[in-house]
């Protein structure tokens, strides 16, 4: 049973580009959590989603940022207009439908904004 | 808001010494209590959790006691291994589908 997939791994964006991170949860896994986590921080929550919904996102900036979990595919976090601030290690968490609580981590994107 | 407050690091220890990371919570309500590692390049992995008073969580040697009279749930090992070099986190999830909330991370460095 593979674990949580996020891919890239690392990415490097210049100043106005866009990024698009993706996670493919565990399988049999509906609910995706994003969380950030900037140097020499804990992670932050972000967002969450279950298929096709967006559920909390009581943690994502309100602009520039965007998150979706299709019925089909990958959830993906797009940054648009990426600034160095962004730069961070972002990691994405999947859990089963009857058990929220049991997080299971992907390795993360490291992303790098130039 | 809830939070969580760990100790901070480095801490370095050699093989085989005692290991206490604290860590204390601030929350509404009765959440639940988690110890996360994360080794070098990899994601967070649960390492043990506890979700009610007095219980304690264990894994690996590990060991946690969750005690709500001093909202503290402090992680434990009796004799660390240089393969427990990684940066813990406590966390806590308060109820229902809420997200967790980490502490910053302890850093660990075990030395043979």
């Amino acid at each position: 049973n593979a674990g949580v997939m996020q891919n890239p791994r690392h990415l490097v964006r210049r100043r106005g580009q866009e990024a698009r991170l993706r996670c493919s949860p565990m399988k049999g896994h509906s609910h995706v959590y994003w969380y950030r986590q900037l140097p020499e921080e804990g992670l932050k929550f972000m967002v969450y989603l279950q298929k096709e919904n967006i559920i909390d996102e009581s943690g994502m900036p309100k602009e520039r940022f965007s998150a979706e979990f299709p019925k089909e595919g990958p959830s993906i976090l797009r940054i648009q207009q990426v600034v160095r601030g962004d730069s961070a290690a972002y990691f994405c968490a999947s859990s089963p439908p009857t058990r929220p609580y049991e997080q299971y981590f992907g390795p993360g994107t490291r992303l790098t904004v130039t | 808001g809830d939070s969580v407050t760990q100790m901070e690091g480095p801490v370095t220890l050699s093989e085989e010494a005692f290991l206490t990371i604290n860590c204390t919570y601030t929350a509404t309500g009765y959440p639940s209590l988690f110890w996360y590692v994360q080794y070098p390049g990899e994601g967070l992995q649960l390492l043990l959790k506890a979700t009610k008073a007095d219980d304690k969580g264990s894994n690996k040697g590990f060991e946690a006691t969750y005690r709500k009279e001093t909202t503290s749930f402090h992680l434990e090992k009796g004799s660390v291994q240089v393969s427990d070099s990684a940066v813990y986190f406590c966390a806590l999830r308060n109820s229902g589908n809420t997200p967790l909330v980490f502490g910053k991370g302890t850093r660990l460095s075990v030395i043979a």
